[in-house]
């Protein structure tokens, strides 16, 4: 079964709204999670590392003011998309490093700004 | 740098024929090397990974890849395709001393009856 929950699998909302995203650890504690985009018909580019206790570390280009990442548990980090306008529409995808094994994927967010 | 190329974004096979999806590897050291797959709108699944034991490896749903070194290659095949492994697969590999992953830009296997 999962490993890693992502919450909500869709959302639409208004621009100029906030947005939060949950990826959550089933089974077990992650220290480590990432946060990808993928837009449609390509592939997944890394936005950030999330570090549990710590600030995330965003990839080149991606605005950490805009995209705000809280890891403040072993299973729990959020991606909150801020002030969304309908170019940060996308679909957001969260990974979990367990120890000694690949990452593992949630199922996606898709969202839809209006 | 690392990254590995995806040779082909589309293939298309009829159902129970050979799949092979190609991919090479960019890497100035030993890479670990990764297959994933996508269903629409899903997450990945992880199909197989090669951390530099054997040179074959075999993963999950009948899917094994080989790494080449000389050839820097790390194809993945399957004897006999079937309806259900339509998918995007995406070739991986991580970033050195990191556990970031790179993606290839991906191939969308068709399986037609």
């Amino acid at each position: 079964g999962a490993v890693v929950s992502q919450h909500p699998s869709w959302v639409i909302c208004k621009s100029g709204t906030s947005v939060k995203i949950e990826c959550r650890s089933l089974d077990f504690q992650a220290t480590t999670m990432f946060w990808y985009r993928q837009f449609p018909k390509q592939s997944l580019m890394l936005m950030a590392t999330s570090n549990e206790g710590s600030k995330a570390t965003y990839e080149q280009g991606v605005e950490k003011d805009k995209f705000l990442i809280n890891h403040a548990s072993l299973t729990l980090s959020t991606l909150t998309v801020t002030s969304a306008h309908p170019e940060d529409s996308s679909f957001y995808i969260c990974s979990a490093l367990r120890v000694n094994q690949p990452q593992h994927f949630g199922d996606g967010t898709r969202l839809s700004i209006l | 740098a690392q990254s590995v190329t995806q040779l082909d974004s589309h293939v298309s096979v009829s159902e129970g024929t050979p799949v092979l999806l190609r991919c090479n590897y960019s890497s100035s050291y030993s890479p670990s090397l990764f297959w994933y797959v996508q269903h629409p709108n899903k997450g990945l699944q992880l199909l197989l990974k090669y951390t530099s034991a054997a040179t074959l490896v075999k993963g999950i749903n009948g899917f094994e890849a080989e790494f080449k070194k000389s050839e820097t290659s790390f194809h993945l095949t399957k004897p006999s395709a079937h309806m259900s492994d339509a998918a995007e697969y995406f070739c991986v590999v991580t970033k050195l001393q990191t556990d970031k992953l790179i993606f290839g830009t991906g191939t969308r296997l068709q399986v037609f009856p």
